[in-house]
């Protein structure tokens, strides 16, 4: 069962222009959205994270929009450049258990993004 | 400050050999994740620890996968015996209570 679904799978915008990736979770009780960015041949990097008592927040030219009634999140790279050209994960966890840690991330199946110069 | 440490960061193998990856979490992070990436599954939790105890196994596939941590800066991931499906790249990831998991650089692992 796929708890985490991401959109779409491959994607192409011109720079300068807008990258807009979703997602849709089904668990209500995850409560931690971060996206990641990985490059060919390194490991997925955090970008930006979300908790679902905001609607929104902006880092940068990051943003994550999140609509908890609807199940879903989203993020909006502003201004693309040809260096955001990477693959995207959308992911969801429980914020911790309550032995005090982090709990394990469900990952969407990621997004091919390609900026074009 | 030095992030994940993973090593081998390539393993080529036969099948039927004993696989051991490592990881050295970042110093201080009280969580660590082990993940499989695949093309075809994608990004998988394997098993993670809190302050080195095994929390949730369930995503280890068969009896033939076993990890351990034996300090809070140590980590293995042993597969015995391996098999040409268990060609991935494995992550091993650490965090914080806050819940931010840094990644290493994973290990290439081929089993021929």
């Amino acid at each position: 069962q796929q708890q985490v679904k991401q959109s779409p799978q491959s994607l192409i915008v011109q720079k300068g222009g807008i990258s807009i990736i979703n997602c849709a979770y089904e668990n209500t009780a995850f409560d931690y959205f971060p996206w990641y960015q990985q490059f060919p041949g390194k490991g997925p990097a955090l970008l930006i994270a979300i908790r679902p008592d905001v609607s929104e927040k902006k880092e940068g030219r990051f943003t994550i929009s999140f609509n908890k009634s609807a199940k879903q999140f989203s993020l909006h790279i502003m201004d693309s450049q040809p260096g955001d050209s990477a693959t995207y994960f959308c992911a969801a966890s429980l914020e911790g258990y309550s032995g005090g840690g982090a709990d394990g991330l469900t990952f969407g199946k990621g997004t091919h993004l390609i900026i074009q110069p | 400050d030095a992030g994940v440490i993973q090593s081998p960061r390539h393993e080529v193998t036969e099948m039927g050999q004993e696989v051991t990856l490592r990881c050295k979490p970042i110093s201080g992070h009280n969580s660590l994740f082990w993940y499989r990436q695949t093309m075809m599954r994608g990004l998988e939790l394997l098993i993670y620890f809190n302050n080195n105890v095994p929390i949730d196994d369930s995503g280890m596939p068969e009896d033939r996968f076993s990890a351990k941590m034996p300090n809070a800066s140590f980590s293995t991931l042993k597969i015995q015996p391996s098999e040409p499906r268990d060609s991935a790249v494995y992550f091993c990831a650490s965090s914080s209570p806050s819940g931010a998991q840094y990644f290493g650089p994973g290990t290439r692992l081929l089993v021929l």
